[in-house]
């Protein structure tokens, strides 16, 4: 079957340019999670959503990020007006609910220049 | 701006010798844990889980210790492998399918 899937694997943004990252969970995981992850450290928590309900957005840095997975399968991460800051591997997983592991996609790499 | 990079902890060990990742958690209250490998490029990678109401549990190779006393996982690899180069990283479930938090993580580099 076929695991967690995000696009694209590498993108490359102007500072100032918006972005979309997609996440595209294993089909019937009810909880779905987005992860930052800068070079050389491990992954940091952004949000979260249980089908399409969002429950915690407390990792989220700014509000120049949103998140939304509004049928509660595919999510969307958006990065407004992205800054060199924001250049990090952008990680999503997806679990079936409960205390189960979480699977993990092959991340987003964002370079902003 | 100024960037500041991490240095992850080292783990080098020869090739069948045992390996030991420590990881200390942050709260008390956490339920469930997991260990991951993450290879360059790649994402994290499952490798076992333990619940709070467990001391240890045996995988493939792999063993998980958790110390709920001061707040300890361990990782213990059998006979390391080439493969399993690779940076682990546990994690701790605070709430019941809720966010995962990850500790910083240890670099294992395997020599042939």
């Amino acid at each position: 079957g076929a695991g967690v899937s995000q696009s694209p694997r590498y993108k490359v943004a102007k500072r100032g340019q918006d972005v979309a990252l997609r996440c595209d969970p294993i089909s019937g995981h009810v909880s779905l999670f987005w992860y930052q992850q800068a070079l050389g450290q491990g992954p940091e928590f952004l949000t979260y959503f249980q089908n399409e309900a969002q429950l915690d957005k407390s990792g989220l840095p700014s509000d120049r990020f949103f998140a939304e997975r509004p049928e509660g399968s595919v999510s969307t991460l958006k990065i407004q007006r992205t800054q060199q800051e924001d250049s990090a591997v952008y990680l999503c997983a997806s679990r079936p609910g409960g205390n189960t592991e979480a699977f993990f996609g092959q991340g987003t790499r964002l370079t902003v220049v | 701006g100024e960037s500041v990079g991490l240095h992850l902890p080292t783990l080098s060990v020869q090739e069948g010798d045992n390996s030991i990742i420590n990881c200390a958690y942050s709260n008390s209250a956490s339920d469930y844990f997991i260990w991951y490998k993450q290879e360059s490029g790649k994402g994290p990678q499952f490798i076992i889980d333990i619940r709070s109401n467990m001391d240890k549990r045996q995988g493939q190779r792999v063993t998980v210790l958790l110390n709920k006393t001061v707040k300890h996982l361990s990782l213990q690899i059998a006979a390391t492998q080439p493969g399993d180069s690779a940076v682990y990283f546990c994690a701790e479930n605070l709430h019941q399918g809720g966010k995962l938090i990850f500790g910083q993580g240890t670099e294992l580099s395997v020599k042939p």
